[in-house]
């Protein structure tokens, strides 16, 4: 079973300040998802990463797949306090759609 | 076009009691999956279901639990004679097929607290 380890798990940090969550397999990964979750709330898809390498940008974050696509990294510029919340991310099973097994989280927050 | 509507948002039950929670995936998605989170743990898939159909329970613990997604109406997770340790987070989650790299959209969650 592909187990996927996030690090660092609790980050806290000033506005304004860059942070990078990190995401690592010891398997290679099929795809990759990022999600966001806020307290009380549902997990909220942010990117799916596919190709090794790939490099996707929504807004003030930066998402990378590594190039043997074993790990993926998101970096936050600029951080403001409506980026905190747990981050997680997630791979599907092989030729497991919808079954997704999830990282166990990075806890951010971001202090005015 | 709503998302995937879950309730009841939170549930309370006495240990012994049986905690039902329906989930209501989105429009045209005719798969749904169930997830927990347990405190101070991530998400872990339960069981995924079409109309009818369990397709993987691997997720679901052996005894008091079971998942339905009958022709007509939502899917239910049933947790019989609950105890304190199913208190937990639950997530259902819908997609409009099973093909790998599919977006699955997730609902808001059920928070059951077992007293």
């Amino acid at each position: 079973t592909q187990l996927l380890e996030q690090s660092p798990q609790f980050l806290s940090i000033q506005e304004g300040e860059n942070l990078t969550v990190y995401c690592n397999s010891s398997s290679v990964f099929s795809s990759l998802q990022w999600y966001r979750q806020e307290p009380g709330e549902g997990p909220v898809l942010l990117v799916t990463v596919v190709t090794g390498g790939e490099v996707k940008k929504l807004k003030r974050l930066t998402f990378q797949f590594g190039d043997a696509r074993k790990d993926s990294s998101l970096h936050i510029t600029a951080a403001q306090p409506g980026d905190t919340g747990l981050y997680l991310c997630a791979s599907e099973g092989l030729n497991q759609g919808g079954k997704l097994i999830f990282g166990q989280g990075t806890e951010l927050s971001v202090k005015p | 076009n709503a998302g995937v509507m879950q309730n009841p948002r939170h549930l309370v039950r006495r240990r012994g009691q049986e905690a039902r929670l329906r989930c209501s995936p989105m429009k045209g998605h005719s798969h749904v999956y169930w997830y927990r989170q347990l405190p101070e743990e991530g998400l872990k898939f339960m069981v995924y279901l079409q109309k009818e159909n369990i397709i993987d329970e691997s997720g679901m613990p052996k005894e008091r639990f079971s998942a339905e997604f009958p022709k007509e109406g939502p899917s239910i997770l049933r947790i019989q004679q609950v105890v304190r340790g199913d208190s937990a987070a639950y997530f259902c989650a819908s997609s409009p097929s099973s093909v790998s790299g599919n977006t699955i959209y997730f609902g808001e969650g059920s928070w059951l607290t077992v007293v």
